[in-house]
């Protein structure tokens, strides 16, 4: 079975200064991992996604994030917080392979505050 | 670019009464999985479809039961609501022949039940 744990149900970072958002998963086959991104009463947008080509993977709005493997970690990452980045977020986990149509399990969730 | 759809966006019903709930996937897109979430919760995936066939059940209740149709498009029949059933729904879909599992969600269907 596979499982996320996000570490930090709140983060609080400044204006301008980096972002970390920490995902471990669980997984008993190389995984497919995603973060999607949830702002209040909208659906679920997909930052970026893991999927073996490269373990550094960019996405949108200037995050990013690496496997590590020894770690069973997709931590994400921004430089440079921006006040829009305040939001939900979700860091997923799929054993798809090839293709297919399971389910995605995701994480608690991180609720990210920028502070001005 | 289009989007999946899912209507409605809102709906109230009172204990013991159904609801259908109904998405339709991104053009060219065969599959659609079904998510709830609770008030405070992350996604919990329901059930999903391929071709019209179920392809993956997670924790669905006896209660629910969905389908998909031959236009692709899915819809999450829910009976005898109770309290508990209050949360945001969601619809994803992929296309089958992409690999890596990548799903857009919908905006969600908000379901409150008094």
């Amino acid at each position: 079975a596979q499982s996320v744990t996000q570490l930090g149900s709140h983060v609080s970072v400044s204006e301008g200064a980096l972002v970390l958002l920490r995902c471990n998963y669980s997984s008993s086959v190389p995984p497919y991992l995603f973060w999607y991104v949830q702002y209040p009463n909208q659906g679920l947008q997909l930052l970026l996604k893991y999927t073996s080509a490269a373990t550094l993977v960019k996405g949108i709005n200037g995050f990013e994030a690496e496997f590590k493997k020894s770690e069973t970690s997709f931590h994400l990452t921004k430089p440079s917080a921006h006040m829009s980045d305040a939001a939900e977020y979700f860091c997923a986990v799929s054993e798809t392979s090839g293709g297919g149509a399971d389910g995605l399990t995701f994480g608690k969730g991180t609720h990210l505050i920028i502070q001005p | 670019a289009a989007g999946v759809i899912q209507s409605p966006r809102h709906l109230i019903k009172e204990k013991r009464e159904t609801a259908t709930l109904k998405c339709y996937p991104i053009p060219r897109h065969d599959t659609v999985y079904w998510y709830q979430q609770g008030p405070g919760q992350d996604p919990q995936f329901l059930i999903s479809f391929y071709e019209k066939m179920q392809s993956d059940k997670g924790s669905i209740p006896d209660r629910f039961s969905a389908q998909q149709f031959s236009d692709y498009h899915s819809e999450l029949n829910m009976s005898s609501l109770e309290l508990g059933d209050s949360a945001l729904y969601f619809c994803a879909s992929s296309l089958r022949e992409e690999a890596y599992n990548e799903q857009f969600f919908g905006p969600g269907t908000r379901l409150t039940v008094l």
